[in-house]
């Protein structure tokens, strides 16, 4: 079956740097979710999209941006990179926005700022 | 708001004996409660998850949860453990809208 595809798997950026991070949901799910999780920490909800439209908004700092787009792929938007970005970025996709909806998550995305 | 409380950050578990991994959760509903696990370096795979109706929910792998209203705890147990259970699990509460609450998860492993 097919599953959330994130991309890059690995991206390594200087600090002041922008970084982009990819996430292809899987088919027909309509709802996207960015979560970062820090070195020895759990995930941390970013923000979320529910047909394209911004749904919901966690910690995500303003250096960050994101969206979705008219596929239902989603970017994450980095700019401004500092030491404390480092973390694996995951992507969650489900179908539709109820609380109960299974989120099923991608491989994740290490970012690595030097 | 809600938030998710595991109290053991390492539990060593003997191959082959049994596992109670605890989770506790504050939220003034019944919320929705999830189990992931995570290998290292991997994404989240859901274990199991409770919504309504019967307390006790079966998993994948063998696992199974109790969710118990009078102790907000949404416990995982498993009757013998393998040493591919070796990962960390995070238990997760959503409130009925979208959004995930982790708790800080629990690293499981396992010695012959």
């Amino acid at each position: 079956a097919a599953g959330v595809i994130q991309s890059p798997r690995h991206l390594i950026k200087e600090k002041r740097e922008t970084a982009t991070l990819k996430c292809y949901p899987i088919p027909r799910h309509d709802t996207v979710y960015w979560y970062q999780q820090g070195p020895g920490q759990d995930p941390q909800f970013l923000i979320s999209f529910y047909e394209k439209m911004q749904s919901d908004k966690g910690s995500i700092p303003d250096r960050f941006s994101a969206q979705q787009f008219s596929d239902y792929h989603s970017e994450l938007n980095m700019s401004s990179l500092e030491l404390g970005d480092s973390a694996l970025y995951f992507c969650a996709s489900s179908f539709g926005l109820a609380g109960g909806n299974e989120q099923f998550f991608g491989p994740g995305t290490r970012l690595t700022v030097l | 708001a809600q938030s998710v409380t595991q109290p053991d950050i390492h539990i060593t578990v003997s191959e082959g004996a049994s596992l109670e991994l605890r989770c506790n959760y504050s939220y003034g509903a019944t919320p929705y409660l999830f189990w992931y696990v995570q290998s290292p370096g991997q994404g989240l795979q859901l274990l199991l998850k409770y919504f309504s109706g019967d307390t006790l929910v079966q998993g994948i792998k063998g696992f199974e949860a109790e969710f118990k209203r009078s102790q907000s705890s949404f416990n995982l147990r498993k009757p013998s453990v393998h040493w591919s259970d070796a990962a960390e699990y995070f238990c997760a509460v959503n409130s009925g809208y979208s959004t995930l609450t982790f708790g800080k998860g629990t690293m499981l492993l396992v010695s012959p």
